[in-house]
């Protein structure tokens, strides 16, 4: 089996200030981990992922997650938010060997000026 | 194309009627899925296929939702004798394959009104 689990449903941060977004996952064996970005009327897009190796990792517009084993644990984060940031944020899990993506309900952040 | 492209954007059925929602995936990618995103809530796996193949359809929530991708490029999810309940968003993805880390790329999406 394999989860996704997002414990904010609202984020709120301010401009300039550094953001996190927190998502924790359970999966039989190893994980391999994405977010995306969801804006008004788009599609989801890629930001970033974790397959192996490095524990940070760097993705699309200045984010990167740290990938926590222990804690089972792939928090988004930005060192200083843009109001451009604001949209929904989805953590996804898709366990070795499965075909499909688990997502998190989702997590609004809203970056105020 | 550049992109995961699906249609049509929006969608409003009587109840009883049948839809056919179509997506057409990024040329080359060998995976495609489908995910239906309620209000509020995170996308929700449907089906997968490799090609042609449809190699899971464990998501599909009832024998009224039907998938196929007959030559291994464009997909079309059916849905037979809507239901209000079948009101949501739904997404097409495409990677090039379709396990491991290979991260998905999502279409706009068609939302589907049942009324």
């Amino acid at each position: 089996a394999q989860s996704v689990a997002q414990p904010e449903d609202q984020v709120n941060v301010a401009e300039g200030n550094p953001l996190t977004v927190k998502c924790t996952y359970s999966v039989s064996g190893n994980p391999y981990l994405f977010w995306y970005v969801q804006y008004p009327n788009r599609g989801l897009q890629f930001l970033l992922k974790y397959i192996t190796g490095d524990n940070l990792v760097k993705g699309s517009y200045g984010f990167e997650a740290e990938f926590n084993k222990s804690q089972t644990s792939f928090h988004l984060k930005k060192p200083s938010a843009l109001v451009s940031d604001s949209a929904l944020y989805f953590c996804a899990v898709r366990a070795e060997g499965f075909n499909d993506m688990r997502f998190g309900a989702g997590t609004r952040l809203t970056v105020k000026p | 194309g550049a992109g995961v492209s699906q249609s049509p954007r929006y969608k409003v059925a009587k109840r009883g009627q049948d839809v056919a929602l179509r997506c057409d995936p990024i040329s080359g990618h060998v995976s495609l899925f489908w995910y239906q995103q309620a209000l509020g809530q995170g996308p929700e796996f449907l089906t997968y296929f490799q090609n042609e193949a449809q190699l899971d359809k464990s998501g599909l929530p009832s024998d009224r939702f039907f998938a196929e991708r007959p030559e291994g490029s464009v997909s079309t999810l059916k849905i037979q004798r809507t239901q209000q309940e079948d009101s949501a968003v739904y997404l097409c993805a495409s990677s090039y394959r379709g396990q491991g880390g290979t991260e998905a790329f999502f279409g706009q999406g068609t939302r589907l009104t049942v009324v």
